[in-house]
């Protein structure tokens, strides 16, 4: 089983600021990666996959890189909006499974 | 605009089986592109997948799960369902329904199943 590591747990950033989130896998992945966002009581939504690539209707602001074993996330001017929970994601052995990192929780500073 | 349903009872008995529906509108689950799958989220912590199908019936589960996890479709009403059996109060989550190709990009809002006597 691939294990997806994030980090850190909790990132505080003032509003305006950029956030860099990380994604490590235990081994290879290749860009078969994704992000997703979750505010509370919501499902989550996917922002990114193959890495790099913006989901339909993601801003710009949001952006993903890395290959391999590590991933990050980049969100270039936090607005009030973009502080929820945020998962990594890989399918580099899909079929027959896939699994989420444990999600790194960005908080206003 | 594709919209996935989850529906089933918020309340399960110990050792019973879990069952939920996550019905699909706005397209066909027997899409060739897509998956259908199951994901989890105890409350306060990340997100598990459960496992998945393929609308010719074809599954994969998580390895960890597999044992007590039947996941089964129904073209012909545009659903598919979930089983959990065996129960324990570690199952208690917010149950998700999505659809997927390798990334998830349709998700259900996600239904909460206690599990309590």
């Amino acid at each position: 089983e691939i294990v997806m590591t994030q980090s850190p747990a909790t990132l505080s950033v003032s509003p305006g600021e950029r956030a860099t989130l990380s994604c490590r896998a235990s081994q290879s992945v290749s860009s078969n990666l994704a992000w997703y966002q979750q505010k509370p009581g919501q499902a989550p939504r996917l922002l990114i996959y193959g890495a790099s690539t913006r989901a339909t209707g993601i801003p710009a602001r949001f952006s993903g890189s890395g290959s391999g074993t590590e991933f990050t996330l980049t969100i270039s001017s936090l607005q009030s909006e973009d502080f929820a929970v945020y998962y990594c994601q890989q399918y580099n052995n899909w079929p027959p499974a896939y699994t989420f990192g444990q999600g790194t929780k960005l908080e206003i500073k | 605009q594709l919209q996935l349903q989850e529906s089933g009872p918020g309340l399960v008995k110990p050792s019973e089986t879990l069952s939920l529906t996550c019905t699909v509108s706005g397209g066909s689950i027997s899409s060739s592109s897509y998956y259908w799958g199951w994901i989890r989220q105890p409350p306060g912590k990340g997100l598990e997948w459960i496992g998945s199908i393929y609308y010719s019936g074809s599954t994969y589960y998580n390895p960890s799960l597999k044992s007590r996890v039947t996941i089964s479709v129904d073209t012909s009403k545009n659903q598919f369902s979930l089983k959990l059996s065996s129960v324990t109060a570690a199952d208690t989550a917010v149950y998700y329904c999505a659809r997927h190709s390798s990334s998830s990009d349709y998700w259900g809002q996600g239904t909460l199943v206690t599990v309590s006597s």
